[in-house]
């Protein structure tokens, strides 16, 4: 099993610019979400889906967007970089049928704007 | 509303003593609670979780965690640790009564095992 994939592993962005970050999840799971980890500030929820076609804000939701159009995929899609977005992005799986499960994470996404 | 808070930034321990990292938590209801670990340049890895029970928890690698609902903690222990226990983890909890889908993560604490 491939788990959860992130894509790309490295990126630079020149402020202004748009990307999408890429999140793929081959386990059948139904929530989804990402985070950004950034020195000491821990994990914070970026956006988080409970299944597709529904899709939530997290704690730190501005400047980003997503979508879940297919249960596997949860693309985070940056619509105008800034320097303050600079962090390392994680996307995050877990099986439904219990609140109570342990998350599944990708290998992250090291993002640099400049 | 679910928090979590873990105090020490760094935990420093000598290669074969005990280690304990340590997680409170505040919940309206029911607390389940997390634990993962982060090793350099990689995504967090799943350790062991609290749901209900036996307030002693045993995990992967051999950590362990204790649930103590009085005092609303739930620390990470290992009886004795390795240099390749160093890395950063992270204490997680959802609320049962009313929390989110996501549980809330702690700022993490990295622990140091020294030769």
């Amino acid at each position: 099993n491939a788990g959860v994939t992130q894509t790309p592993k490295f990126q630079v962005l020149k402020t202004g610019q748009s990307m999408t970050l890429q999140c793929a999840q081959d386990m059948n799971h139904e929530y989804m979400s990402w985070y950004r980890q950034d020195p000491g500030m821990g994990l914070r929820l970026i956006h988080y889906s409970v299944g597709a076609g529904i899709t939530d804000q997290g704690e730190v939701p501005n400047g980003y967007n997503v979508s879940r159009s297919t249960t596997e995929d949860f693309p985070l899609r940056l619509l105008s970089a800034a320097p303050s977005q600079t962090s390392v992005y994680f996307c995050a799986s877990r099986i439904k049928g219990g609140l109570n499960t342990e998350a599944f994470f990708g290998q992250g996404t090291r993002l640099t704007v400049v | 509303a679910q928090s979590v808070a873990q105090p020490e930034d760094q935990v420093n321990v000598a290669e074969g003593n005990p280690l304990t990292v340590k997680c409170t938590y505040s919940v309206s209801g029911n607390p389940y609670l997390f634990w993962y670990v982060q090793y350099p340049n990689r995504g967090l890895q799943f350790l062991l979780k609290y749901i209900t029970g036996d307030n002693l928890v045993k995990g992967s690698y051999g950590f362990e965690a204790e649930f103590n609902k009085s005092q609303t903690s739930f620390h990470l222990k290992k009886p004795s640790a390795l240099v390749s226990d160093s890395a950063l983890y992270f204490c997680a909890v959802r609320d049962g009564l009313g929390g989110s889908y996501i549980p809330t993560f702690g700022r993490g604490t990295s622990l140091i095992v020294h030769p």
